[in-house]
């Protein structure tokens, strides 16, 4: 099955700790993202990556860390630098070509206690 | 800069009514347009899509018209299911910004017997 896989499901983090969310991809997609999600709001970005070895801030990058060393793996780290990290996190993916579908993983809905 | 409108919410209606959810947008040049649809707790999967003016995207049901003269690509449904019941976004890709998607603040429909 082809697809976006992201885990954990659920994360509890105490204030002061880094985490990181796991993203993985077997579409062989070029592109991938990183959105959050507020309750009762619409997704903004906070990081992409359009090829390995590369990415770029999206409008909500403070406090947040990406690795890309994998065209398949796009983990983020949300750091104790990040205010108010509880949301939902969303990674997508596209194939690249102008116009293609971004395709979402299942997500990641973090609290920090 | 690129955006996108979303008609205010939430929605609700009963079963086998018409459903129209209104989307307008500004970009530079003609983009894709995407309805994605987001149940509750899980991640966006894409409703459908439209690549170029007057284009018809459809979908269970689901129709959305690309029209460049109102800059709209509002989401129909002739007679929806409680099974409809969900959030519903409009998004548009910054081609010049690796793809990335502007979102609309999202639509949750809720859908009576």
């Amino acid at each position: 099955d082809g697809g976006i896989t992201q885990s954990p499901k659920y994360l509890f983090r105490k204030e002061g700790q880094n985490v990181t969310l796991s993203c993985e991809q077997n579409l062989n997609h070029d592109a991938m993202y990183w959105y959050r999600q507020d309750p009762g709001q619409g997704l903004r970005l906070i990081y992409y990556s359009q090829i390995v070895n590369d990415f770029q801030k999206g409008d909500i990058a403070e406090g947040y860390s990406v690795s890309r060393e994998k065209k398949e793996s796009f983990p983020l780290t949300v750091t104790s630098a990040q205010k108010n990290p509880t949301a939902f996190y969303l990674c997508a993916s596209r194939s690249g070509r102008a116009g293609d579908t971004q395709y979402f993983g299942p997500g990641t809905r973090l609290t920090v206690l | 800069g690129d955006s996108v409108t979303q008609m205010e919410g939430p929605v609700t209606l009963s079963e086998e009514a018409f459903l129209t959810i209104n989307c307008t947008y500004t970009a530079t040049g003609y983009p894709s347009l995407f309805w994605y649809v987001q149940y509750p707790g899980e991640g966006l999967q894409l409703l459908l899509k439209a690549t170029k003016a007057d284009d018809k995207g459809s979908n269970k049901g689901f129709e959305a018209t690309y029209r460049k003269e109102t800059t709209s690509f509002h989401l129909e449904k002739g007679s929806v299911q409680v099974s409809d019941s969900a959030v519903y976004f409009c998004a548009l890709p910054k081609e010049t910004s690796g793809s990335r998607l502007t979102f609309g603040e999202g639509t949750q429909l809720t859908v009576n017997p």
